[in-house]
């Protein structure tokens, strides 16, 4: 099993807020950050740390972390904000690293 | 800003090892980690390995020590070697640069990735 899960699919309505959550026992200990992968693409990084954004990613993209859960919300979800996110931080050894297992956001 | 560029066989045999490299442009190699990635088919993604630029490397202990990379800070590119690669291999392999600080560790910039398939 996955050491940082994921719900594997999440949909929101144009407009509205969508928060992607991610769980893992050392989130609790280390920051995620967050990738968004179009279809063919490769990942693109949304987040890191506290809630920092990249720059040119829109600020509609915010990060968060409570106990062993890290989330990104996208508040005001675009069309092209559809696509797979993946959290990514230490494994439960907290030695390596290792990717969520990714969630599928759809746009309606 | 810089510019990843992974290149490899595109095609491996079953048994054989795998070799990839990443080319770094417009940016140093230096005081930086260096990643690959994979995906295969229609799933997630998988860290594989980093090195720093200083020549230490850390591995995913799923790859059950058929992994090895390696750095060039003269030539700003790194590699990847697998051995005994089989059909489970078969991925787009991405490289990453990695950033630590006090946001922790992130992936802020990504190569194109180049596929791989392992097939006879």
């Amino acid at each position: 099993s996955s050491e940082l899960t994921q719900d594997p699919a999440v949909s929101v309505a144009l407009g509205q807020t969508v928060r992607i959550t991610c769980q893992g026992d050392r989130l609790r200990t280390y920051y995620a950050s967050w990738y968004q992968q179009k279809p063919g693409q490769a990942p693109v990084l949304v987040m890191y740390g506290e809630n920092n954004r990249p720059s040119g990613i829109p600020d509609r993209f915010s990060g968060s972390t409570s106990g062993n859960t890290a989330s990104l919300t996208i508040t005001g979800a675009q069309a092209e904000d559809e696509a797979d996110y993946y959290c990514y931080s230490r494994d439960s050894s907290g030695d390596h690293y290792i990717f969520g297992t990714g969630t599928k956001v759809t746009v309606l | 800003q810089v510019q990843l560029r992974e290149s490899g066989p595109g095609l491996v045999e079953p048994s054989e090892t795998l070799s990839l490299t990443c080319t770094v442009s417009r940016g140093s190699i230096n005081g930086y980690y260096w990643n690959w990635i994979r995906q295969p088919p229609g799933k997630g993604l998988e860290w594989i390995a980093y090195i720093y630029y200083s020549g230490s490397t850390n591995y995913n202990p799923s790859l059950k020590s058929r992994g090895a990379i390696s750095i060039d800070t003269s030539e700003n590119h790194f590699s990847l070697k697998l051995t005994s690669v089989t059909a489970a291999d078969t991925a787009v392999y991405y490289c990453a640069r990695g950033s630590f600080d006090s946001s922790g560790y992130y992936l802020d910039y990504w190569g194109q990735g180049t596929p791989v398939t392992v097939s006879s």
